[in-house]
């Protein structure tokens, strides 16, 4: 049974270029959270998704920043125009549908430089 | 919305000695509290959780205590090796299928 998977492992862009991070959960898993960690400080939560729709996006910026799971293929996050400060680890984490069982479960993350 | 408070940020045991992290929490409506232990360069590996109807949990060397009267619990690693060196996070959600507040961390080094 696969992890959950992110790619790429490794992103660097320039300022103004876009991002693309992608992730697939688990096998059965269908809930899917996007966490930013910086340098040396821990994870902040950006959004939650199910299939086809955005449950929380309360730690998403306004601007610049989405994200989609579709019906079929890996959750994606989306960073537009981007700068210094979005130099960060983006890890997503996958659970499984409600049923009493809690646990988030963490892909290898994706490293992005922004130059 | 919940805050979680970790302490210390970081520490230093002896080979074999134990290892006590700390972490208190803001919301009473959680009730689901796991440690995250983070290698360097690596992903979080849940390593042990609770919930808020137990008091504590152990898993061989690793215990997690709850106090849900003092909004705090512990992480607890006895015998401490090496391979335990890492960065180790609390965290807090009111239940499962909610995002995930995170401590800031404690960075655990253990010197042989």
């Amino acid at each position: 049974n696969a992890g959950v998977m992110q790619n790429p492992r490794h992103l660097v862009r320039r300022r103004g270029q876009e991002a693309r991070l992608r992730c697939s959960p688990m096998k059965g898993h269908s809930h899917v959270y996007w966490y930013r960690q910086l340098p040396e400080e821990g994870l902040k939560f950006m959004v939650y998704l199910q299939k086809e729709n955005i449950i929380d996006e309360s730690g998403m910026p306004k601007e610049r920043f989405s994200a989609e799971f579709p019906k079929e293929g890996p959750s994606i996050l989306r960073i537009q125009q981007v700068v210094r400060g979005d130099s960060a680890a983006y890890f997503c984490a996958s659970s499984p549908p409600p049923s009493g069982s809690y646990e988030q479960y963490f892909g290898p993350g994706t490293r992005l430089t922004v130059t | 919305g919940e805050n979680v408070e970790q302490h210390p940020s970081t520490l230093s045991v002896q080979e074999g000695d134990s290892a006590v992290i700390k972490c208190t929490y803001s919301d009473s409506a959680s009730n689901y509290f796991p440690w995250y232990k983070q290698e360097l360069g690596k992903r979080p590996q849940l390593i042990i959780d609770i919930r808020s109807n137990v008091g504590e949990k152990k898993d061989q060397r690793i215990a997690v205590t709850l106090n849900k009267t003092a909004k705090h619990f512990s992480l607890h690693i006895t015998e401490t090796q090496p391979e335990d060196s890492a960065v180790y996070f609390c965290a807090a959600t009111p239940s499962g299928n909610t995002p995930l507040v995170f401590g800031k961390g404690t960075r655990l080094s253990v010197i042989a």
